[in-house]
């Protein structure tokens, strides 16, 4: 299985909402991130786990909160988001976050309204 | 620091023309490169990579190789099809695990 899963595919919410983006891979990965992507923009790194520590936090607001239950599983927590916020959030895993080429999941198109 | 730098777009080609789409990149050392690519309402999917120079990448008949000389890794495709129409990315990665991504370019072929 070669393939990182993130549900769901399409998230719309208010302000005042609390909501979860999911991410699943099953390649024995021990390393996952989180990105942001704006409409024809490169991503951006948000967050990064290696080994399920949380390693690289890159001055993401804290309305964003990340979480690795398990090295197969990653989360992103949202509370109190800003129509700013709206954005493809993308997943991505690498066997062990060294050198080596990131497999990326479909994504989640997030709408604050 | 590492940074990596990518050809402007939009770029418009007619099916079957020759593609190429420049990057260079700055690094100290030796940085593994890559090539993603972004179809309409997906993520990214890697194309093609190199880890040390004169290496080359190839996959779906683009090629790039890895220049250490021109600091370069120029995507090239010898006949490009409908369904190549994307948003391409160049990458890189050196020392940890975060990735310099280029700003994209964006490919449409037409019939």
């Amino acid at each position: 299985d070669t393939e990182v899963t993130q549900t769901p595919k399409h998230l719309v919410m208010g302000m005042t909402n609390k909501k979860s983006l999911k991410c699943e891979q099953h390649m024995g990965h021990r390393a996952m991130y989180w990105y942001k992507q704006k409409a024809k923009k490169p991503p951006e790194l948000m967050f990064v786990y290696s080994y399920e520590k949380l390693s690289i936090n890159e001055s993401v607001p804290s309305r964003f909160s990340p979480e690795c239950p398990n090295s197969s599983l990653l989360n992103l927590h949202l509370h109190a988001l800003q129509p700013e916020d709206s954005a493809l959030y993308l997943c991505a895993s690498s066997q062990d976050g060294t050198s080596r080429e990131q497999f990326f999941g479909p994504g989640t198109r997030l709408t604050v309204l | 620091g590492d940074s990596v730098t990518q050809m402007e777009g939009p770029v418009t080609l007619s099916e079957e023309a020759f593609l190429t789409i420049n990057c260079t990149y700055t690094a100290t050392g030796y940085p593994s490169l890559f090539w993603y690519v972004q179809y309409p309402g997906e993520g990214l999917q890697l194309l093609l990579k190199a880890t040390k120079a004169d290496d080359k990448g190839s996959n779906k008949g683009f090629e790039a190789t890895y220049r250490k000389e021109t600091t370069s890794f120029h995507l090239e495709k010898g006949s490009v099809q409908v369904s190549d129409s994307a948003v391409y990315f160049c990458a890189l990665i050196h020392t940890g695990n975060q990735f310099y991504f280029g700003t994209g370019t964006s490919l449409t072929v037409i019939p």
